[in-house]
């Protein structure tokens, strides 16, 4: 069974900190594997990477893949408190629609 | 484009009645996912809709649960007697086509059940 797990499952730092949100995943036939940003209402998506080494940068947020070790990783520099939320990671595998979700990481940026 | 609406926002039901929950896509799309999401969890896929037709339907409960798409009006989420492991919030996506990186989702519906 395709199978995702994020870490820290929870996460406070302080406003100008970087963090670093992982993700694992175990998929069959592995498509892509997609970032979003939930804030209490909506997930609202960040980045899709389905290639191992290349960057997705966002401003201060960037992502990158590795298929080999099967983990994928989310940087937030200079974090901001509208930075708060959950971050969810998710597998897509070739020929299924469904995206499978990890746990999410909750993140909290104190002023 | 209003973006996907979900209705209601928030429904209470007591244990044996019914619930149905509303998807409007956005402008366009005619593909449609539901969601579930417990407390303290990431979403687990429901049922992929398109209209008029349900294309996967693996993480349907097979009894109580059933999913629509009509060729006007909004998909529709029904569950019926519910129980209280129910409760949840549902959200659904809707795609221009197949595939999840255009898939946008909507505010979602918390279902309480008492």
């Amino acid at each position: 069974e395709d199978k995702v797990v994020q870490s820290p499952l929870s996460l406070v730092v302080h406003e100008g900190d970087t963090v670093t949100l992982n993700c694992s995943y175990e998929v069959t036939n592995f498509r892509s594997l997609l970032w979003y940003k939930q804030e209490k209402k909506a997930p609202t998506f960040l980045f899709m990477l389905t290639s191992s080494g290349i960057e997705k940068k966002s401003g201060r947020l960037s992502s990158i893949l590795d298929k080999k070790e099967l983990f994928s990783i989310l940087n937030i520099t200079a974090t901001q408190t509208g930075d708060s939320a959950i971050y969810l990671c998710a597998v897509e595998a070739i020929g299924a629609q469904k995206l499978v979700f990890g746990q999410g990481t909750r993140l909290t940026i104190n002023p | 484009n209003a973006g996907v609406m979900q209705n209601p926002r928030h429904l209470v039901r007591r244990r044996g009645q019914e619930a149905r929950l509303r998807c409007s896509p956005m402008k366009g799309h005619s593909h449609v996912y539901w969601y579930r999401q417990l407390p303290e969890e990431g979403l687990k896929f429901m049922v992929y809709l398109q209209k008029e037709n349900i294309i996967d339907e693996s993480g349907m409960p097979k009894e109580r649960f059933s999913a629509e798409f009509p060729k006007e009006g909004p998909s529709i989420l029904r569950i019926q007697q519910v129980v209280r492991g129910d409760s949840a919030a549902y959200f659904c996506a809707s795609s221009p086509r197949s595939g999840n990186t255009e898939a946008f989702f909507g505010q979602g519906t918390r279902l309480t059940v008492v």
